[in-house]
């Protein structure tokens, strides 16, 4: 079984830029979600989605920050314009549904460095 | 305000020892509490959990044990190898908020031969 896809590995970019990360979760797996994870901390939930609907998007920076999950499969997230602060590794995670919190299964992350 | 603390950064640990690692909440709503594992350049991945009714959950040489009074859980592997050294996180979430995890800093943990 294929795992959760996430593309790019790496970014580098100038700030001000705009970036985008695209997701490609497990088949079959309905709810999806984006994590930041800070140097030297744990990871922050971002947006998470059942399907289509972004069901708990409380943590997501509006301002700049953006998400879509087309079809209910792959899942881009968005920044524009990215600041210095927005370094960081950017997690996919994916389960078959949100009931059981075990079942979350990353990605190898996008590793974002804002210059 | 970090709910989930893990106050070690870093753990070496011999090779065949007991790796005991540690970690602190202060929500009283987290009722489920997983450890992930994560190795360089790898998305986390779960290992073992507990659900808030358990004292003791035991998989393999992985046990986590809860101390619902004190706030605390840990981990602890028997024994220890070298393809143990990852990092590792703990996490827990909260009723009816299944799915919401809130991780703990991480703890680096090295099995030394």
């Amino acid at each position: 079984e294929a795992g959760v896809v996430q593309s790019p590995r790496y970014k580098i970019i100038e700030k001000k830029q705009p970036v985008a990360f695209w997701c490609n979760p497990i088949s079959g797996h309905n709810t999806l979600y984006w994590y930041r994870q800070n140097l030297g901390q744990g990871p922050e939930l971002l947006i998470r989605y059942e399907n289509e609907e972004a069901v708990d998007d409380s943590q997501l920076p509006k301002d700049r920050f953006s998400a879509e999950r087309l079809k209910g499969v792959d899942s881009t997230l968005k920044i524009q314009p990215a600041e210095l602060g927005d370094s960081a590794v950017y997690l996919c995670a994916s389960s078959v549904d949100s009931g059981a919190a075990y079942e979350q299964y990353f990605g190898p992350g996008t590793r974002l460095t804002v210059t | 305000d970090q709910q989930v603390k893990q106050n070690s950064p870093s753990l070496s640990v011999q090779e065949g020892r007991i790796s005991i690692l540690n970690c602190d909440y202060t929500n009283s709503m987290f009722d489920y509490f997983l450890w992930y594992k994560k190795y360089p350049a790898e998305g986390p991945t779960f290992l073992i959990s507990i659900s808030s009714i358990k004292d003791k959950n035991e998989d393999g040489r992985f046990t986590v044990f809860l101390n619902k009074s004190a706030k605390h859980l840990s981990l602890h592997i028997v024994p220890s190898q070298p393809g143990d050294s990852a990092v590792y996180f703990c996490a827990a979430s909260a009723a009816g908020t299944a799915s919401k995890l809130t991780f703990g800093t991480g703890t680096r943990l090295q099995v030394t031969l």
